[in-house]
């Protein structure tokens, strides 16, 4: 079975621009959440959708949004790019409300 | 907010060593994660250890939790090149959120 997929891998923004991160969850999981990981540290909770409803949200700006689509895929969207957002996004899935969780490898965004 | 700090930050032994590896946390927790990260992809989860539980086993890996103390390390014993990475503990926080520390590099001299 195919894990947690992510797409693109890698992208590269100018500052004032819009993003648009992709997610796929493993076959049979509900649950995608999504992480921003900053060189160095670890990962920080932006989102968590189950059942195509917001169930969680972290401490991040009203620029950060993202929903879950009926096949339980997700976006991330970031608006008005800052320099400060450059990190590596991470989508991970999971099985219910089991704690143990799956994650892709990543989009690794820059923003010059 | 970081929930669990690792320490230490970085550690660097020989092949065939030791590694041990701390994490404290701050609130009550039901469980808590060990991650590892390679090279700055994406996360594998290694293994839980529920708050009822003191010590857990896996392969080389073995974890201790102290909840009176909010302390768990992982011990990975005899340490191979391929254990070379990023180690993470992680507590939930309500519905399915993880709160991770700052992580541990670990790296492993041949």
């Amino acid at each position: 079975d195919a894990g947690v997929t992510q797409s693109p891998t890698h992208l590269i923004k100018t500052r004032g621009q819009h993003v648009t991160l992709r997610c796929s969850p493993i076959s049979g999981h509900k649950s995608v959440s999504w992480y921003q990981q900053v060189l160095g540290q670890g990962p920080q909770f932006i989102f968590q959708y189950y059942e195509k409803e917001e169930r969680g949200r972290g401490n991040f700006p009203d620029r950060f949004s993202a929903r879950q689509f009926p096949n339980y895929s997700s976006e991330l969207n970031v608006n008005a790019l800052l320099l400060g957002d450059s990190a590596l996004y991470l989508c991970a899935s999971s099985f219910r409300t089991e704690p143990r969780a799956f994650f892709g490898q990543g989009t690794r965004l820059t923003v010059v | 907010s970081q929930q669990g700090e690792e320490d230490p930050q970085a550690l660097s032994i020989q092949e065939g060593e030791n590694a041990t590896m701390n994490c404290s946390y701050k609130t009550s927790i039901n469980n808590l994660q060990w991650y590892r990260q390679n090279s700055g992809r994406g996360l594998v989860h290694l293994i839980l250890i529920r708050s009822n539980e003191r010590e857990k086993h896996s392969g080389r890996l073995r974890v201790t939790l102290d909840t009176s103390k909010k302390s768990s390390s992982l011990l990975i014993t005899a340490s191979r090149a391929a254990d070379t990475a990023s180690y993470f503990c992680a507590t939930i926080v309500g519905a399915q959120k993880l709160v991770f520390g700052q992580g541990t590099r670990l790296t492993i001299n041949p």
